[in-house]
């Protein structure tokens, strides 16, 4: 059964802060791994990474894979009370269309 | 485009009653999906489609019924409510190729009492 854990589970910043968000994952056959934003409603696509050591890049937001440790980080500079969300991790694999969702980080930063 | 529409937005069932909740995606995207998000929890699939007229299970299928007679509609059916239904619903539609990639509508927040 494929499985995706995220650490932290909540954590708490000021604006200003810069913050790293984890996600590892065990599955079969890997495909891809994806972040996901979730403010108050529907979750919207933030990265998809399915290589090793290429860093994707939004703005104040960067992510990386590492696939022969089996995990990824989501990384905010300069944050923003905005950021306040819950950061979503999923992985596809090739078995099938389906992703595997962590429970999810949430993040709440303070002015 | 409006992508992604859920109705209804918000619902309060009693035990044992039934509804459908409504699923239409405009982007003509083969794959659809339906997921429920309890409090403090990750989404977990229910069900998924890859194409008109072909449904699979997910990870969380009981108490679920879903159909797929056209590429744009995928109802959600749940046949004798129960509180442990209790939850936030959200539909899912991403395109072939990139399914990854999925497009998520606006969910609906489900009480059952």
């Amino acid at each position: 059964e494929d499985k995706v854990v995220q650490s932290p589970l909540s954590l708490v910043v000021h604006e200003g802060d810069t913050v790293t968000l984890n996600c590892s994952y065990e599955v079969t056959n890997f495909r891809s791994l994806l972040w996901y934003k979730q403010e108050k409603k529907a979750p919207t696509f933030l990265f998809m990474l399915t290589s090793s050591g290429i860093e994707k890049k939004s703005g104040r937001l960067s992510s990386i894979l590492d696939k022969k440790e089996l995990f990824s980080i989501l990384n905010i500079t300069a944050t923003q009370t905005g950021d306040s969300a819950i950061y979503l991790c999923a992985v596809g694999s090739t078995s099938g269309s389906r992703l595997t969702f962590g429970e999810g980080t949430q993040l709440t930063v303070n002015p | 485009n409006a992508g992604v529409t859920q109705t209804p937005k918000f619902r309060i069932l009693k035990i044992g009653q039934s509804m459908t909740l409504q699923c239409t995606q405009d982007m003509n995207h083969n794959y659809m999906y339906w997921y429920r998000q309890d409090p403090g929890m990750g989404l977990k699939l229910i069900y998924y489609s890859v194409g008109a007229g072909i449904t699979d299970k997910g990870e969380v299928p009981n108490g679920y019924n879903v159909s797929r007679s056209t590429t744009e509609d995928f109802p959600l059916r749940l046949e004798l409510a129960a509180p442990s239904q209790t939850s936030v619903y959200f539909c899912a539609s991403s395109p072939v190729g990139v399914a990854d990639t999925q497009y998520f509508g606006p969910g609906t927040r489900l009480t059952v009492l």
